[in-house]
Parts: C-alpha cells; sequence; structure tokens
C-alpha cells in the first residue's frame, strides 16, 4: 500500500507570495492533518481535516489554510509569506479521528515539503 | 506554549545496552500518548503508544511507560542497535475526536556499534 506523499518536496518562494502544498493521504484513510516542523519550535499541529471538514485548528495566523478533497486529498495554502515560514511541512493521514476511548488511530506521516523563504 | 518536554536534546548509547528516551507533560487533558522515530529527509514514523488507561505496552524491543502522577513517560529500547540511530520525538494528544497530537522537540539517539 503506497504511503503518504507530498508534493513538492522541496520549494522556495519570496516574502509576500503564497504557495500551495498537496497531500495525498494512505488510501482508504479519510483524516489528514498537517504540521510545520521548525528547529526552533519542533513540530506544531496546523489543522485536521476529515471528510472536507475543518475538524481542528492549531495556533497559525489566517494566512494558513487547507482543504480537503472529496477523495480525501488535502491542499494546504499560505498567503503573504514570511521569512518565519520557513519550515518542513509534514501531512499525516489515518483512518478517522479517534473514536474510542484509549485507542487512537495511528497518523501516519508523509516525507514532507521543504518550503524555503527568501 | 510547550505542553510536552523533552529535556535531553541528545542521547549516546552502546549497542546491545538500554535506550531511555523521556518525556514530561504539563497538561493532564492528555491521554494518549504516541512515540515516532526519525530519519532525516523523511517523515517520521510511528513507533508505539499508550492510553492513559495503561502504565506499560511493550511491543518487541520497544516499552512505553506511562506515569501519570508525574505526568511522565519513558521509551525503553532494549537491546539498543545502531539502526535505531534518529530523531525520537514524544506526542500527545485528548478527547475522543481529535487528532490534535503535541510534538516534544526530540530527543537525538546515537547508537555506537
Amino acid at each position: 500500500k503506497a504511503g503518504v506523499t507530498q508534493t513538492p518536496r522541496y520549494l522556495i518562494k519570496t516574502r509576500g507570495q503564497q504557495v500551495t502544498l498537496s497531500c495525498s493521504p494512505i488510501s482508504g484513510h479519510r483524516s489528514v492533518s498537517w504540521y510545520q516542523q521548525t528547529p526552533g519550535q519542533g513540530l506544531q499541529f496546523l489543522f485536521e481535516y476529515f471528510s472536507e471538514t475543518q475538524r481542528n485548528k492549531g495556533n497559525f495566523p489566517g494566512r494558513f489554510s487547507g482543504r480537503q478533497f472529496s477523495n480525501s486529498r488535502s491542499e494546504m495554502n499560505v498567503s503573504t509569506l514570511e521569512l518565519g515560514d520557513s519550515a518542513l511541512y509534514l501531512c499525516a493521514s489515518s483512518l478517522a479521528p479517534r473514536t474510542s476511548g484509549g485507542l487512537g488511530n495511528e497518523q501516519f506521516f508523509g516525507p514532507g515539503t521543504r518550503l524555503t523563504v527568501l | 506554549d510547550q505542553q510536552v518536554k523533552q529535556n535531553s536534546p541528545s542521547l549516546s548509547v552502546q549497542e546491545g545496552r538500554i535506550s531511555i528516551l523521556n518525556c514530561d507533560y504539563t497538561n493532564s487533558m492528555f491521554d494518549y500518548f504516541l512515540w515516532y522515530k526519525k530519519y532525516p529527509a523523511e517523515g517520521p514514523t510511528f513507533l508505539i503508544s499508550i492510553s492513559s488507561i495503561k502504565d506499560k505496552n511493550e511491543d518487541g524491543r520497544f516499552t512505553v511507560f506511562l506515569n501519570k502522577s508525574a505526568k511522565h513517560l519513558s521509551l525503553h529500547i532494549v537491546p539498543s542497535q545502531p539502526g535505531d540511530s534518529a530523531v525520537y520525538f514524544c506526542a500527545a494528544s485528548w478527547g475522543l475526536g481529535n487528532n490534535d497530537m503535541r510534538f516534544g522537540a526530540g530527543t537525538r539517539l546515537t547508537v555506537k556499534p
């Protein structure tokens, strides 16, 4: 079974531009979460989508947005890029959000998109 | 707001010995904990998890211990192998229907042959 794929793998943009990153979850997985990884802040949760609806959102400005399509593929968009947005953006998929006490649906991560803002 | 902390940025152990990676958390609402392993240029890979109703979960060479009163969990790798060298992240989440995970900063484990 193919894993989570993310495109592009590397991206260079300049301040003020916008960027769209894409994530294709594992076949059958309907939940997609996005994370930002930076050396200083570690892995931080951006948002989660399930059945084309945003279920949870982390503490990021409105410049960060996302969406999910009917085939569970997801995109995240960052507008008006800032230097501090340079990071590794990771997408993770799971079958569904946690549904039973004590049990979780493990999230499987893609390789990430390395975004550099100049 | 660092709710999950891994205070040791790095750990070095000899092959065959035990590796113990530690993680502390502050949010008592967390009820599900996970460990991920990350190699360079790859996304994190799920290793093992534990729910708050247990205090130990074992999977082969990997055992996770949870001490809820101390808000502390640890990952034991026995015996350690050179292929275990990677960055290990501790993560925590809470609530049903919630895939929002809070991660620690990671611990880089080096297993020397």
